[in-house]
C-alpha cells in the first residue's frame, strides 16, 4: 500500500532563513509527487509537481523540491522564507493510473517569526 | 487560469437533514472529479472519485449511501451528505482534472465547511 510521511508536524523558522520540509513516500513504482500549500481560509495551491525527468523541480513562490529515488524522498526547500510563507504544507502522492487521485501526508505547519 | 468553485462555502444544518455541495470547473471540462474530507488540524482524505456519466468510486470506509455523488456533466459534480450527523462536520474539498491549456491539470476548489448541529 502506498503511504506518505511528513515527519515534522510543526516547524518554526525565522524570516529570511532557509526552509526544508521533509516528505517520504512508499509506493510500488515511482509515483507522481506533489507539494501543496494551504493558508487559513484558502484552498489548496499547487507549489510544484514531479512526474518524471529532472529530479530537481522548480515551483512557484521560490520553492523547489528534489526527488531522490534511493531515499524515497521528495523534500521541499526554499532558500529564504517570507512571512507570507506561514501556512500548512502537504506532500502528496498520485497514482500513476489516476494521478489526480491523491494521498496526502499529515502536513507540516510552518510558522515564520520576525 | 482554470478555476474550480464550490458552493456553498459554508453551511450549517440540523442533524438528520441532507446537504448538497456543488463543485464546478469554470473554464475547462473536468474528466474526473475527486472529493476529499479534511477534519480540523488533519490532512485531506480522499472520499471518492467521480467520472462524468458513471458511478462514483468510493474509498474504503466511505459509505456510498451516505455520501451521494452525482457527476452529471463535465463541469459539475455534487456531493450530498444524507441524514447528516454532527460527526459529519468537516471541510469538504473537491478537485478536478482535465485539459486546461496544453496539458492535463488538476485544480482544487476552495472547500465547503459543513457544521451539523
Amino acid at each position: 500500500a502506498q503511504s506518505v510521511t511528513q515527519p515534522d508536524i510543526h516547524i518554526t523558522v525565522s524570516e529570511g532563513a532557509s526552509l526544508e520540509l521533509r516528505c517520504n513516500y512508499s509506493y510500488g513504482a515511482t509515483p507522481y509527487l506533489f507539494w501543496y500549500v494551504q493558508s487559513p481560509g484558502q484552498g489548496l495551491q499547487l507549489l510544484l509537481k514531479y512526474f518524471s525527468g529532472d529530479t530537481l523541480v522548480q515551483g512557484i513562490k521560490g520553492f523547489e523540491a528534489e526527488f531522490k529515488r534511493s531515499q524515497s524522498s521528495f523534500n521541499l526547500r526554499k532558500p529564504s522564507v517570507h512571512w507570507s510563507d506561514a501556512a500548512e504544507y502537504f506532500c502528496a502522492v498520485g497514482a500513476t493510473d489516476s494521478w489526480g487521485k491523491l494521498q496526502f501526508g499529515a502536513g507540516t505547519q510552518v510558522v515564520v517569526t520576525p | 487560469g482554470a478555476v474550480v468553485s464550490q458552493h456553498p462555502s459554508r453551511v450549517i444544518c440540523k442533524s438528520g437533514t441532507s446537504v448538497k455541495i456543488e463543485c464546478r470547473s469554470l473554464d475547462f471540462q473536468a474528466t474526473t472529479m475527486f472529493w476529499y474530507r479534511q477534519f480540523p488540524k488533519q490532512s485531506l482524505m480522499l472520499m471518492a472519485t467521480s467520472n462524468e456519466g458513471s458511478k462514483a468510486t468510493y474509498e474504503q470506509g466511505v459509505e456510498k449511501d451516505k455520501f451521494l455523488i452525482n457527476h452529471a456533466s463535465l463541469t459539475l459534480s455534487t456531493l450530498t451528505v444524507t441524514s447528516a450527523h454532527p460527526e459529519d462536520s468537516s471541510f469538504y474539498i473537491c478537485s478536478a482534472t482535465g485539459l486546461a491549456g496544453p496539458q492535463e491539470t488538476q485544480y482544487f476548489g476552495p472547500g465547503t465547511r459543513l457544521l451539523v448541529l
